[in-house]
């Protein structure tokens, strides 16, 4: 069966480093990958997409990898920032909008 | 813009009574998509509807639990005879398309099983 992992501990870091969080996926080769923020209590907001054709996208301060080799994406926040802190989600799609999502990893970034 | 509404965002239920969530998706969306999300687990598809039609429901229990999406009025998710292991959030996504890649969640409603 479909199996997504994120680190489930906490990432701390630094205001203005990079946070780098990590998304595996076995069993599946999925078409698109998706990386959302979801606060504490509130639903998740959709971020970037990344297509299997694509090595990378980005968007302002963030970038996503895709490497279908090793069924892993990355998720980069550069120069971080408090704001940034909350949790974040791997998604697979699997076919007309519907996704596994992965469990989330918390970012924490400290002043 | 008005976002995806869902209500109640908080709902008490003892066992065996009846849950019913409600959605409307954002303005010009057609198509609903319910997800559960238990404290700690990433979200679990349930059920996928455009309206008057159920597309996709492989992700729900099949007792208990069903989905709807009149043609008129928001997307309903009603849980029959709850029990406490229904107790998480449930969150409702609106896409304007099928395979858009973009989903856009409401803010869930809470469901607490006494």
């Amino acid at each position: 069966s479909q199996k997504i992992e994120q680190n489930s501990e906490a990432l701390n870091i630094q205001e203005g480093k990079t946070a780098t969080l990590t998304c595996n996926y076995t069993n599946y080769s999925p078409a698109y990958l998706q990386w959302y923020r979801q606060d504490p209590g509130r639903g998740p907001v959709f971020l970037l997409l990344i297509r299997e054709n694509e090595k990378e996208k980005r968007k302002e301060r963030l970038k996503v990898t895709f490497d279908t080799t090793l069924k892993q994406s990355l998720f980069h926040i550069t120069a971080s920032q408090p704001a940034d802190s909350a949790t974040y989600l791997c998604a697979l799609e699997r076919g007309f909008n519907k996704f596994y999502f992965g469990s989330g990893t918390k970012l924490n970034v400290k002043p | 813009n008005a976002g995806v509404m869902q209500n109640p965002r908080h709902l008490v239920r003892r066992r065996g009574q009846e849950a019913r969530l409600r959605c409307s998706p954002m303005k010009g969306h057609s198509h609903v998509y319910w997800y559960r999300q238990l404290p700690e687990e990433g979200l679990k598809f349930m059920v996928y509807l455009q309206k008057e039609n159920i597309i996709d429901e492989s992700g729900m229990p099949k007792e208990r639990f069903s989905a709807e999406f009149p043609k008129e009025g928001p997307s309903i998710l009603r849980i029959q005879q709850v029990v406490r292991g229904d107790s998480a959030a449930y969150f409702c996504a609106s896409s304007r398309d099928a395979d858009t890649g973009e989903l856009f969640f409401g803010e869930g409603s809470r469901l607490t099983v006494l």
